[in-house]
């Protein structure tokens, strides 16, 4: 079944500082959608993106969705304390949603 | 509040013991996933279900099981427990339309095998 491979698999960013995620597959995926888990707490929808080279934006979080299909990514600007957690992308295949690994950020103040 | 509720929040059981974990979806969302998170580990996909009917199957164990109920709340069996069972478990629902496949997680059932 399709898979999606993030990278990094940590990110230590300083507070105030940007950086990027990525979601990457093989195989073109229907949508692409990002969760974000709090430490020691659940999974929580953010966003989907379903169209070819789609761009939302949620504040200082932006999200992409490649040409192909087949990647996508979240960039974060001016990262807070409270992007600390564990970022996934998943997508939906048949009736399974399959994530990927994750990226955890952690945050110096 | 994602709207899934999940029974119990924590679980300390012997191995070998056999226990049951409770999920209610959200209202309207006719299907129900199971996935387990195991320590600073990613999830795991066990089983889904859609309107009472398993629909896929991830890499779960034979000692466990799950099912879904008319009423939509599903229940997930996990017998013969081992140390390793030791893990998050969370469940998840979703509208599951053509334009609506985003998940709503419940806050997670934390088992302890002893």
């Amino acid at each position: 079944g399709q898979q999606v491979m993030q990278i990094p698999q940590y990110q230590h960013v300083q507070e105030g500082e940007d950086f990027t995620t990525y979601c990457n597959s093989s195989t073109t995926l229907s949508n692409i959608q990002w969760y974000k888990q709090r430490p020691g707490g659940h999974p929580v929808f953010l966003i989907q993106l379903v169209k070819s080279g789609e761009v939302k934006k949620q504040k200082r979080l932006t999200f992409q969705f490649g040409e192909a299909k087949k990647n996508s990514s979240l960039h974060i600007t001016a990262t807070q304390t409270t992007d600390v957690g564990t970022y996934f992308c998943a997508t939906p295949n048949d009736y399974k949603l399959s994530f990927g690994a994750g990226t955890t950020v952690t945050v110096r103040a | 509040d994602s709207g899934v509720t999940q029974t119990p929040k924590h679980l300390i059981t012997a191995t070998g013991q056999r226990v049951t974990l409770r999920c209610s979806p959200r209202s309207g969302d006719l299907s129900v996933y199971w996935y387990q998170q195991s320590l600073d580990q990613g999830l795991q996909f066990l089983i889904q279900y859609y309107n009472g009917e398993e629909r896929a199957k991830g890499n779960i164990l034979e000692r466990f099981s799950a099912q879904q109920f008319p009423d939509l709340h599903s229940e997930l069996n996990l017998s013969s427990l081992e140390l390793g069972d030791s893990a998050l478990y969370f469940c998840a629902s979703s509208p599951h339309t053509d334009k609506s496949t985003e998940a709503f997680f419940g806050q997670g059932t934390r088992l302890t095998v002893v």
